[in-house]
């Protein structure tokens, strides 16, 4: 039962770097989203999509692309990496309609940006 | 408009005492109130939810919560704390049928366990 996965698990970056956080899902969940995580300041909401060809902005999504290309594959891609985008990194699914409210999470990226 | 607001931000308790967890929500409509466990290096996963049936709603590993109306809270409870409930605890809110987008997450409370 893989659920979602995330990788890489560990990264650095060196500031203006370019690199991408993979996220898959075998739930065959509509929703999938991006969260950060920083100290003192929960999870912050980065972007989401609702289904294949369809991603919406979340709360912080400045510096951050996505697309959803297929139902299983939801990456994240920093441009330009800057040094406030060290964090951790979560995606989550879910399935609209069914179990409201439960979002299913990987086990995290983390970033750091020099 | 909704919001959660978890009151402190690290909580200690001996083994075997019990723990209690505070959230304190704000909604404009009838939410749903949910906590979230995050163990150490891992994501978070679902460790209860109140969605508009009982008020006292049971969850895993021996955790409950009461959803309170009059209080607007949704505090969360161990009776006998285990050192194996080291953790940070999110308390989360949204509307009823709304978005997993609009589920709003509280800062967090790091939960340590004496021996």
């Amino acid at each position: 039962n893989a659920g979602v996965t995330q990788t890489p698990k560990f990264q650095v970056l060196k500031t203006g770097q370019s690199m991408t956080l993979q996220c898959a899902q075998d739930m065959n969940h509509e929703y999938m989203s991006w969260y950060r995580q920083d100290p003192g300041m929960g999870l912050r909401l980065i972007h989401y999509s609702v289904g294949a060809g369809i991603t919406d902005q979340g709360e912080v999504p400045n510096g951050y692309n996505v697309s959803r290309s297929t139902t299983e594959d939801f990456p994240l891609r920093l441009l330009s990496a800057a040094p406030s985008q060290t964090s951790v990194y979560f995606c989550a699914s879910s399935s609209p309609g069914k179990n409201t409210g439960e979002l299913f999470f990987g086990e995290g990226s983390r970033l750091t940006v020099l | 408009a909704q919001s959660v607001t978890q009151l402190g931000s690290h909580v200690s308790v001996s083994e075997g005492a019990l723990v209690l967890l505070r959230c304190n929500y704000s909604s404009s409509v009838p939410p749903y109130l949910f906590w979230y466990v995050q163990y150490p290096n891992q994501g978070l996963q679902l460790l209860l939810k109140y969605t508009s049936a009982a008020t006292l709603v049971k969850g895993i590993n021996g955790f409950e919560a009461e959803f309170k109306k009059s209080e607007t809270s949704f505090h969360l409870t161990k009776p006998s704390a285990h050192m194996s409930d080291a953790a940070e605890y999110f308390c989360a809110v949204s509307a009823p049928y709304s978005s997993a987008s609009k589920i709003i997450f509280g800062s967090g409370t790091r939960l340590s366990i004496r021996p």
